[in-house]
């Protein structure tokens, strides 16, 4: 069973709108969570890196919040362009002897005019 | 500063062959991580390399190898290709092992026929 949950798997919005994306996980010993965006074709690029200590950061019109409690986290973004479509994917990083990464499925993402 | 560059962008293999991809990571970056995308399977982590030694390994089999050089560059390697390993291999660079950034080059389209 996969450490990582996202959800939904997929969602349609109306550009303009708002959304939130979620990642549940059961990794531990908990590092950090980092969320990434893929461009259709292309590498992901990081978003945010959230450590235990943190419950919320923003970059731009995204905002990642954390539980580190219940091992949730959310993804939100604000005021939807075209250009936020692109897949979110959750990395859950765990460190005893050394890192080991876990991934989420992702959840893709079509903003439409 | 030039991004995580990654060579060749495809390629097209035949069961059995054996195959070689390159990156070249962010100048100044020192560890450079490996990973497998495919739509099944979503994003897996081959392994990581540091001051050329790799200090971290997914669970993949013996086939798929890689190393380090002096300048950072990296190399994997998937010897007797299966038609499974058809996928984007990505790359990413990042200045330090632990709670750094990851920069993610365009990957490299293998498909094995």
């Amino acid at each position: 069973k996969n450490q990582v949950e996202q959800s939904p798997q997929s969602l349609i919005i109306l550009e303009g709108k708002n959304c939130t994306l979620q990642c549940n996980y059961t990794v531990s010993p908990f590092s950090n969570l980092r969320w990434y965006k893929q461009d259709t074709g292309r590498g992901p690029v990081s978003l945010t890196i959230m450590t235990f200590s943190e419950n919320t950061k923003s970059n731009g019109r995204y905002t990642a919040t954390l539980d580190a409690d219940t091992k949730q986290s959310s993804l939100h973004i604000t005021a939807s362009q075209l250009s936020d479509s692109a897949s979110y994917i959750c990395v859950v990083i765990a460190r005893s002897n050394d890192y080991k990464l876990s991934f989420g499925a992702g959840t893709t993402v079509t903003v439409r005019a | 500063k030039a991004g995580v560059t990654q060579t060749p962008r495809y390629l097209i293999k035949t069961r059995g062959q054996q195959v070689t991809l390159s990156c070249s990571p962010i100048s100044g970056h020192r560890s450079v991580s490996w990973y497998q995308q495919t739509p099944g399977q979503g994003l897996q982590f081959l392994f990581e390399y540091f001051s050329e030694t790799q200090r971290n390994k997914g669970n993949f089999p013996g086939r798929f190898s890689g190393r380090q050089f002096s300048n950072s560059r990296s190399e994997m390697n998937v010897s007797t290709l299966e038609l499974g390993d058809s996928a984007l291999y990505l790359c990413a660079s990042s200045p330090d092992r632990g709670l750094y950034e990851q920069y993610f080059g365009p990957g490299t389209r293998l498909t094995v026929t």
